[in-house]
């Protein structure tokens, strides 16, 4: 089955610093790549997300990436504001295949310092 | 428009007890899925339901966990003879359909066994 890995798990950066982060997947089926933001004590908030047929993806300050031949996506948000801190998710799924159940990385706690 | 609740946000049981656990996904959404998250976890996957049937159940960790969506919109997950080991946010999410991607959480319901 579909495994996926993220990494860094922390990471901390000065207010208006960019912030990168990683995450690789396992099965070449997959073809659905959204990110999650998470605040303390709530669910996941899907803040973008990429299809394979896409290779990059923008939204304000917020990008995401797909490399399919080397099987990884990554997540890079510009501009980094104090709101920006929280645990960040990726996730892999392939609709035809598995219904679009999501296959989630281990998180990404993102802090920004003013 | 209201998002994806759940009910009891929280929830205490002892060791052996039985509990219920509610999902309302967002009006109009078909498809609904049950995840949970340990600490410090991503979520994972339990069950999806495409209306009113059980479209993948290959998540649910063993034959206590049960889950229903009886007329296709409200989903109650049912856990049986519950175990320490059960305690975990319990997240349902929702679709407007099997051929969409986006994946909508509610805010979860914090299960403790004690």
């Amino acid at each position: 089955g579909e495994n996926v890995e993220q990494h860094p798990s922390t990471l901390s950066v000065q207010e208006g610093d960019s912030a990168v982060i990683k995450c690789t997947y396992s099965d070449s089926a997959s073809n659905y790549f959204p990110w999650y933001k998470q605040e303390l004590g709530k669910g996941p908030q899907l803040i973008i997300d990429i299809r394979s047929n896409v290779g990059e993806k923008k939204d304000q300050r917020i990008a995401v990436t797909l490399n399919k031949t080397a099987k990884h996506f990554s997540l890079h948000i510009t501009e980094t504001q104090p709101e920006d801190s929280a645990v960040y998710f990726c996730a892999a799924s392939s609709l035809y295949n598995q219904g679009g159940k999501l296959i989630f990385g281990q998180g990404t706690e993102l802090s920004v310092k003013p | 428009g209201a998002g994806v609740s759940q009910t009891p946000s929280n929830k205490v049981t002892e060791k052996g007890k039985y509990v219920e656990l509610r999902c309302d996904p967002i009006s109009g959404h078909t498809a609904l899925y049950w995840y949970r998250q340990s600490l410090g976890q991503g979520p994972e996957f339990l069950i999806y339901f495409q209306g009113t049937g059980a479209a993948d159940d290959s998540g649910l960790p063993n034959d206590r966990f049960f889950a229903v969506r009886p007329e296709g919109s409200v989903s109650t997950l049912k856990i049986q003879r519950t175990e320490r080991g059960d305690s975990a946010v319990y997240l349902c999410a929702s679709s407007l359909n099997r051929g969409a991607y986006e994946q909508y959480f509610g805010p979860g319901t914090r299960l403790t066994v004690t």
